[in-house]
């Protein structure tokens, strides 16, 4: 079975400070690690995704994830936060890279910026 | 290129009552899936469909059903309605063919039920 913890419910950061949110996963196979992002009364927009290719992955908006796999870890930062990032991170573990998995996500991290 | 659209994006239902939430995926995509996403929680698979047959299902009762047309499109079914079956409804689209398909979603059906 596959799972991903992720570590603050709520982080808060000003607006141009390091944005840095956790992800722990636990798997038996390989995993493939995904976020994603999810704006007030949306669905939900793919970040980033790992899939083995490398352990650093740059995504869109500026985010980027490293994947440690002795810390079996996928944490999202972000050097310079704006006003816009604010809203609801998904991490989430697949045991494949085929489109037909199934994603099983964490209970989310919201992002609040102080201007 | 529309991506994944869904309907209805509200509703309200009384318990006991059925809904049927549907879901149209992006162009050229031939799997969907279902995820059900509570206040406060993460999305949680419910199921996926591909050539018109449940391939995959996760830990919902059998009150959740569903279909997938020739089109591709899909249905989600919810039977004998319960409060807590109040939630966003998410639908999912990919291509079950190769790797590195990036699974899209939409904007979701909000349900509640009182």
């Amino acid at each position: 079975a596959q799972s991903v913890t992720q570590l603050g419910s709520h982080v808060s950061v000003s607006e141009g400070a390091l944005v840095l949110l956790r992800c722990n996963y636990s798997s038996s196979v390989p995993p493939y690690l995904f976020w994603y992002v999810q704006y007030p009364n949306q669905g939900l927009q793919l970040l980033l995704k790992y899939t083995s290719a490398a352990t650093l992955v740059k995504g869109i908006n500026g985010f980027e994830a490293e994947f440690k796999k002795s810390e079996t870890s996928f944490h999202l930062t972000k050097p310079s936060a704006h006003m816009s990032d604010a809203a609801e991170y998904f991490c989430a573990v697949s045991p494949s890279n085929f489109g037909n998995e199934k994603l099983t996500f964490g209970t989310g991290t919201r992002l609040t910026i102080i201007p | 290129d529309a991506g994944v659209t869904q309907s209805p994006t509200h509703l309200i239902k009384t318990r006991g009552q059925q809904v049927t939430l549907r879901c149209s995926p992006k162009s050229g995509h031939d799997t969907v899936s279902w995820y059900q996403q509570a206040l406060g929680q993460g999305p949680q698979f419910i199921f996926q469909y591909y050539e018109e047959e449940e391939r995959q299902r996760g830990n919902f009762p059998d009150r959740f059903s569903g279909h997938q047309f020739p089109n591709y499109s899909s249905e989600l079914n919810v039977n004998a309605l319960l409060l807590g079956d109040s939630a966003l409804y998410l639908c999912a689209s990919s291509l079950v063919q190769g790797t590195g398909n990036t699974i899209y979603f939409g904007e979701g059906s909000w349900l509640t039920v009182v």
